[in-house]
């Protein structure tokens, strides 16, 4: 399995809350993603990393922030937590930023915005 | 933009038969790829088999088999002699060329495999 990490795994928290979830890889693959899933949605690409503080929006950024300053580390922020965000969040890694190249996901956090 | 469409929300088969899972995309590019994910309970994303479009020949990895038909946009999954360890969500994503690429998902069918 390929090393990614992710923490917390479970988290719960109020409306208004700053959130921070955390993907740890120890592949040294250079893009890294976060993603979000809901029911009836599939996997959303919220933002997404192309080297350290490289980063770039994907399809439902408004509301959430990243940052990465080490190749092993993305961080993913919600500044004031809604309820809208409520949804399990996985991160992946890939070698390139080519499609042919898997992408390597991480075991997901369900985060609970209540 | 690109669109990924598993138009069947669930699905059912019985054990050691064969089952089809559909998907279909629309875009305007003529190269690219197409990918299955399986997510069992255990919520890990794990990639089935992946196809590149340039490729006329279906992609094929032991029971799982995939049927490619471009000009149709159309990219189904054949899982055959079903094992209860195939139960699980599939999700169908497409994939452009080019760097920084981006994969667009489906909404993803949930699959179940009946003893």
């Amino acid at each position: 399995d390929a090393g990614i990490t992710q923490s917390p795994r479970h988290k719960v928290t109020e409306t208004g809350t700053p959130v921070t979830l955390r993907c740890h890889q120890t592949e040294n693959h250079r893009y890294m993603y976060w993603y979000r899933q809901d029911p009836g949605h599939g996997l959303r690409l919220i933002h997404y990393s192309y080297g350290v503080k490289d980063t770039d929006k994907g399809e439902v950024s408004d509301g959430y922030s990243v940052s990465r300053s080490k190749t092993e580390d993305f961080l993913l922020t919600l500044e004031s937590a809604t309820s809208s965000q409520t949804s399990v969040y996985f991160c992946a890694i890939s070698s390139s930023g080519l499609s042919y190249n898997e992408q390597f996901f991480g075991p997901g956090t369900r985060l609970t915005v209540l | 933009a690109q669109t990924v469409t598993q138009s069947q929300p669930e699905m059912s088969v019985q054990e050691a038969e064969t089952v089809t899972l559909s998907c279909t995309y629309d875009t305007s590019e003529s190269d690219y790829y197409l990918f299955w994910y399986k997510q069992p309970p255990s919520r890990q994303m794990i990639l089935v088999i992946r196809q590149e479009a340039y490729k006329q020949q279906n992609a094929t990895e032991n029971r799982f088999s995939v049927n490619f038909q471009k000009a149709a946009k159309s990219f189904s999954l054949k899982i055959s002699d079903s094992q209860l360890g195939d139960a699980a969500m599939y999700f169908c994503a497409y994939g452009p060329t080019g760097a920084n690429s981006k994969l667009t998902f489906g909404k993803g069918i949930t699959l179940s495999v009946r003893p």
